[in-house]
């Protein structure tokens, strides 16, 4: 079963609100936990490393105050699109990693801006 | 930064058939993994590989990360329409990170009957 849930699975919003996509590490705790993203017909991109109980860690290019992350806790990490633009539209991705164990990855949101 | 090159972008297959995919990066892997997607949608964990020389297997599907550790094979053993969907192999770009991870661009395959 799967070990990273991911919520919602897909999201429509307007332009210039702002959308909270959760991942849960189930059955474990994951101090760490990562976020991609994907358009279309590209690879996942790696975006921000959330690391729980201090500030996220962004990849270059990635706009920290646009892509709020926060890892409250050993088992959930959020990330927030705040005022969501259509360019913002892709499908998000989140992971996560038992020590020394394999990268599980959640189901994806879907995000549309319209 | 580290490059990493995945062929071909696509294939078609007959069911039954084998099939190769290469990953190769600029420089050393630390890891690699491979994982299965349908397109927006999550993916599917396949294989992790660590050390250079090693190879693993589960059910008809092998990988392989070689020994100088800056390629790794993924190869499907009689094909069938449950393998379609697009391939990805990631490379561990921190040796202090395992969940940071570059991807290749990807191999879409399609099996026919």
């Amino acid at each position: 079963g799967a070990v990273v849930s991911q919520h919602p699975s897909r999201v429509i919003c307007k332009s210039g609100t702002s959308v909270k996509i959760e991942c849960r590490s189930l059955d474990f705790q994951a101090t760490t936990m990562f976020w991609y993203r994907q358009f279309p017909k590209q690879s996942l991109m790696l975006m921000a490393t959330s690391n729980e109980g201090s500030k996220a860690t962004y990849e270059q290019g990635v706009e920290k105050d646009k892509f709020l992350i926060n890892h409250a806790s050993l088992t959930l990490s959020t990330l927030t699109v705040t005022s969501a633009h259509p360019e913002d539209s892709s499908f998000y991705i989140c992971s996560a990693t038992r020590i020394n164990e394999k990268l599980f990855f959640g189901s994806g949101t879907q995000l549309s801006v319209l | 930064s580290q490059e990493l090159e995945q062929s071909p972008q696509s294939l078609i297959v007959q069911e039954g058939k084998n099939l190769t995919i290469n990953c190769t990066s600029s420089k050393t892997l630390y890891g690699l993994y491979w994982y299965k997607q349908k397109y927006g949608e999550g993916l599917i964990f396949l294989m992790m590989l660590q050390k250079g020389g090693e190879e693993k297997s589960h059910e008809k599907i092998t990988a392989k990360l070689d020994e100088k550790k800056q390629q790794s094979s993924l190869h499907i053993t009689a094909s069938q329409p449950s393998h379609a969907g697009i391939y990805l192999c990631g490379a561990v770009i921190s040796i202090n990170s395992w969940g940071k991870l570059q991807f290749g661009a990807g191999t879409q395959v399609v099996v026919t009957p």
